[in-house]
């Protein structure tokens, strides 16, 4: 089943605790990204990848690393979480950066105490 | 500054009847627009997208159409279902660069029995 995996799918840390959220799709997209969602928001992107080792910021990247060292996976980094990072992160792909459909994967839910 | 609004922000209304969802953006250079589903705790899912050329397109019960002109875009949904309880989110690509997603902060629409 083609499909955008995440995890964990729910995570409470506490602030200054290094974590990762991995992200994961089996449809050989090269482009792919994060976004976070808040309440009263938009998703807002926070960073994305037109291909292997190829990643660029999005509009709120501060805080958070990514890496593309395969095609199907993308994980992003929280190296020092803080309480402002308490959101609904989703992880999405697509064929290519054109007009194609985003995938989004079910999301992750993290709380930073 | 690229923006996307939609209204109303929430709406309930009774299963079997019909309603309507608005988008207005300010995005440009445009390229499409695209309406997603997102049930609660679920990653978005998308129902249409149109590029400038198009005036409506349908999925379904789902209708949407687009007005380049005004910038202005609606989502019609038909004899609605229990199962059409969700958020729908409108969202818009730019153009420049590589075709940036713009969010609407989302109608949260219920249906009740």
């Amino acid at each position: 089943e083609a499909q955008v995996t995440q995890n964990p799918r729910y995570l409470i840390t506490v602030t200054g605790k290094k974590l990762t959220v991995t992200c994961s799709q089996n449809m050989n997209h090269e482009y792919m990204s994060w976004y976070r969602q808040d309440p009263g928001l938009g998703l807002r992107q926070i960073y994305y990848s037109m291909n292997v080792e190829v990643t660029d910021k999005g509009d709120v990247p501060e805080g958070y690393k990514v890496s593309r060292k395969e095609k199907r996976n993308f994980p992003l980094i929280l190296e020092s979480p803080s309480p402002n990072q308490t959101s609904l992160y989703f992880c999405a792909s697509s064929l290519s950066y054109r007009k194609e459909t985003q995938y989004f994967g079910p999301g992750t839910r993290l709380l930073v105490l | 500054k690229n923006q996307v609004e939609q209204s109303p922000q929430s709406l309930i209304i009774l299963e079997g009847k019909n309603c309507t969802l608005q988008c207005n953006y300010t995005v440009s250079p445009f390229s499409n627009l695209r309406w997603y589903k997102q049930d609660t705790g679920r990653g978005p899912v998308s129902l249409t997208i149109m590029t400038f050329s198009e005036n409506t397109k349908s999925n379904g019960r789902y209708t949407a159409t687009l007005d380049a002109d005004t910038k202005q875009s609606s989502l019609h949904i038909t004899a609605s279902q229990l199962s059409d309880s969700a958020s729908y989110i409108c969202v818009v690509s730019h153009s420049g660069g590589y075709n940036k997603l713009i969010f609407g902060a989302g109608t949260r629409l219920a249906v009740h029995p």
